[in-house]
């Protein structure tokens, strides 16, 4: 079974709007870890941020902004007032309690148009 | 500070040939990973080290395929013969596991472009 589902494939929206990237994910385990990354066109990987799965506080970084909610098992990234410098492929990821692995999504490609 | 760094950033090469790709993780960090990312199949996880320890390498797609981590600032990847399907990105990355069940995060390389004609 798929751990990370990134049901959105691409996405294009146009500049100064705001666009949310869903991310659910699957687990037994009670601890475990989540993460977004950002894949600009140049090609590297960026980490954004990880969070811990004891901590369900909603996250703000300027206008990055994580909703993260274990009762529907997701962990959806916001931008606000996008610019065309977020064109990104972006990537859910999970790591669970039993070892350091992180799985990626299949990311979603996002598109901001001027 | 220096990240990740790989060597080299783009290799062509024909099939048959061995090709190596080298990675120097950043200092402190006691986790190594080697990923493949395509289209098709987008970021796979090949291979993770461990204080120099391969802990998974199910990941590996045949025998092709071997890695080595013989100390903690330095790894490689070696496939042995190339086939044009081999072509891909190759990530390494790496990050600190400080052994208490607490995962952080990775931290990449530029990945290095490996083209098989």
């Amino acid at each position: 079974a798929q751990k990370v589902t990134q049901a959105q494939t691409e996405i294009s929206v146009v500049e100064k709007e705001d666009v949310t990237l869903d991310c659910v994910y699957e687990t037994r385990d009670t601890t475990y870890y989540l993460f977004w990354y950002k894949q600009p066109p140049s090609g590297e990987l960026v980490f954004l941020i990880r969070r811990n799965s004891f901590d369900e506080q909603n996250e703000i970084s300027g206008r990055y902004s994580w909703n993260f909610q274990k009762s529907t098992s997701s962990f959806n990234f916001t931008i606000t007032a996008s610019q065309v410098v977020d064109s990104a492929v972006y990537f859910c990821a999970l790591s669970e309690n039993r070892d350091d692995k992180i799985i990626f999504g299949k990311g979603t490609r996002l598109h901001i148009l001027p | 500070d220096a990240g990740v760094i790989q060597s080299p950033r783009h290799e062509v090469t024909e099939m048959g040939q061995e090709v190596t790709l080298r990675c120097k993780p950043i200092s402190g960090h006691n986790s190594l990973f080697w990923y493949r990312q395509t289209m098709m199949r987008g970021l796979e996880l090949l291979i993770y080290f461990n204080n120099n320890v391969p802990i998974d390498d199910s990941g590996m797609p045949e025998d092709r395929f071997s890695a080595k981590m013989p100390n903690a600032s330095f790894s490689t990847l070696k496939i042995q013969p190339s086939e044009p399907r081999d072509s891909a990105v190759y990530f390494c990355a790496s990050s600190y596991t400080p052994g208490t069940g607490t995962t952080y995060e990775q931290y990449f390389g530029p990945g290095t472009r490996l083209t098989v004609t």
